[in-house]
């Protein structure tokens, strides 16, 4: 079946510990990409990368950090959690299309709370 | 600035009411994409239409029907005979092709339909 995964869908931590939601996807895709979710604020991307090796910058990048050393993942790092990162997280991928891209395939989510 | 505003934060209507979500984007790009997305009380995201900047054609998917209007900067999307299964949250997104795909949802609007 073709599906974006995260890991874990749920977690509470504390503030400064590192953690990592990880995100792998089953489609040979070439993008993907980490939002945030946030009451009244829609979905915010955090980072996108159009392939191996190459990452950018979404509206909101701060405080997080991605890789893209495989095709198929693309793990979202928060080396010093704090508590304004407590949201909901989604993972998504995407095939190119030349420049352009399909839809967007969504994760099921992770819901983040740092204490 | 917002990219992409939904106007309308929250919609109720009585089953087999119309309603039209709105969404009016920005964008100084001539190539991109606009795309609507479903976000059931489950929680997933679920992709509904894709548009390119070159395609004006209004477009109808069942109960579902686009309207899309450069000279507006608008991509409004209506529901004929609405059902309770519709309620949901509703996303409108811009992908700009030339500045590298980065990705700009709105803020949503939460549709109601009362049985």
């Amino acid at each position: 079946e073709a599906q974006v995964t995260q890991n874990p869908r749920y977690l509470i931590t504390v503030t400064g510990k590192k953690l990592t939601v990880t995100c792998s996807q089953n489609m040979n895709h070439e993008y993907m990409s980490w939002y945030r979710q946030d009451p009244g604020l829609g979905l915010r991307q955090i980072y996108y990368s159009m392939n191996v090796e190459v990452t950018d910058k979404g509206d909101v990048p701060e405080g997080y950090k991605v890789s893209r050393k495989e095709k198929r993942n693309f793990p979202l790092i928060l080396e010093s959690p704090s508590p304004n990162q407590t949201s909901l997280y989604f993972c998504a991928s995407s095939l190119s299309l030349g420049l352009a891209l399909s839809e967007q395939f969504f994760g099921p989510g992770t819901r983040l709370t740092v204490l | 600035a917002q990219k992409v505003t939904q106007a309308q934060t929250e919609i109720s209507v009585v089953e087999k009411e119309d309603v039209t979500l709105d969404c009016v984007y920005e964008t100084r790009d001539t190539t991109y994409y606009l795309f609507w997305y479903k976000q059931p009380p489950s929680g997933e995201l679920v992709f509904l239409i894709r548009r390119n900047s070159f395609d004006e054609q209004n477009e109808i998917s069942g109960r579902y029907s686009w309207n899309f209007q450069k000279s507006t900067s608008s991509f409004n999307f209506t529901i004929t005979a609405s059902q309770v299964v519709d309620s949901a949250v509703y996303f409108c997104a811009l992908s700009e092709v030339n500045t590298g795909n980065q990705f700009y949802f709105g803020t949503g609007t939460s549709l109601t339909v009362i049985p």
